[in-house]
């Protein structure tokens, strides 16, 4: 099964600020990488796909960029909503593998 | 609109089975796939299996021996059974629609229920 090791594994950053969670695979999965956002209590949704394709209605502060193994999720000018758990994802092989998450908060 | 909603024992005893109901709406079991995945309390996220449009499945290695995955087309519901429960299965169990490749990609999981809480206690 394909890895995916993310980092860091929590997170605390201001309103307003930019920060950016790395995601490294075990192998080549060739952009196939999706990041899901996970809010306190709810069950995960997808932000991004194929690593930098935007979902329907995500705010365009989230970007997502990498390839090969490694792949980063960007979001700029943090927003008090944005406070929820990250988790990155291979749809290369089956099967589908998830990184552990990182736990965003704000300071 | 798109929904899925699981339901199902919140309380299961140990070596005993878990049923899990997937009931959507908004879309067909013939037209998308559908996936089962799991997340233990305050840990991370594990794909349990699929069932494909045509109805064949496909299920993760360390589970496929205690799972199965089925579905009833006309009343859309997808159906998880998971025998020998053990306390390492307490987990939140997610319903979630899987792409097939034309717009979201394979195995990408653009839309989630809300989750069914399963303890695995005596």
């Amino acid at each position: 099964d394909i890895q995916m090791t993310q980092s860091p594994a929590s997170l605390s950053a201001s309103l307003g600020e930019t920060v950016t969670i790395e995601c490294l695979a075990s192998e080549d999965i060739y952009s196939n990488l999706a990041w899901y956002q996970q809010k306190p209590g709810k069950s995960p949704q997808l932000l991004i796909y194929y690593a930098n394709s935007l979902n329907d209605g995500v705010p365009s502060r989230f970007s997502g960029s990498g390839s090969g193994t490694q792949y980063s999720l960007k979001i700029n000018s943090l927003q008090s909503e944005d406070v929820s758990i990250y988790f990155c994802q291979q749809n290369y092989d089956s099967p589908p593998t998830f990184g552990a998450g990182t736990k965003l908060e704000l300071k | 609109q798109v929904q899925l909603k699981e339901s199902g024992p919140g309380l299961v005893q140990p070596s005993q089975t878990l049923s899990l109901t997937c009931t959507v709406s908004g879309f067909s079991l013939t037209s998308y796939h559908v996936s089962w995945v799991r997340q233990p309390p305050g840990k991370g996220l594990e794909w349990m299996g699929v069932i494909w449009t045509g109805g064949s499945t496909a299920y993760n290695s360390l589970l496929k021996s205690r799972l199965s995955i089925s579905r009833d087309t006309s009343k859309s519901q997808v159906f998880l059974k998971m025998n020998s429960l053990q306390t390492e299965d307490t987990a939140t169990y997610y319903c979630a629609r899987v792409g097939d490749g034309t717009y979201y990609p394979l195995y990408v999981m653009d839309a989630w229920g809300q989750g069914a809480s399963v303890t695995v206690s005596s």
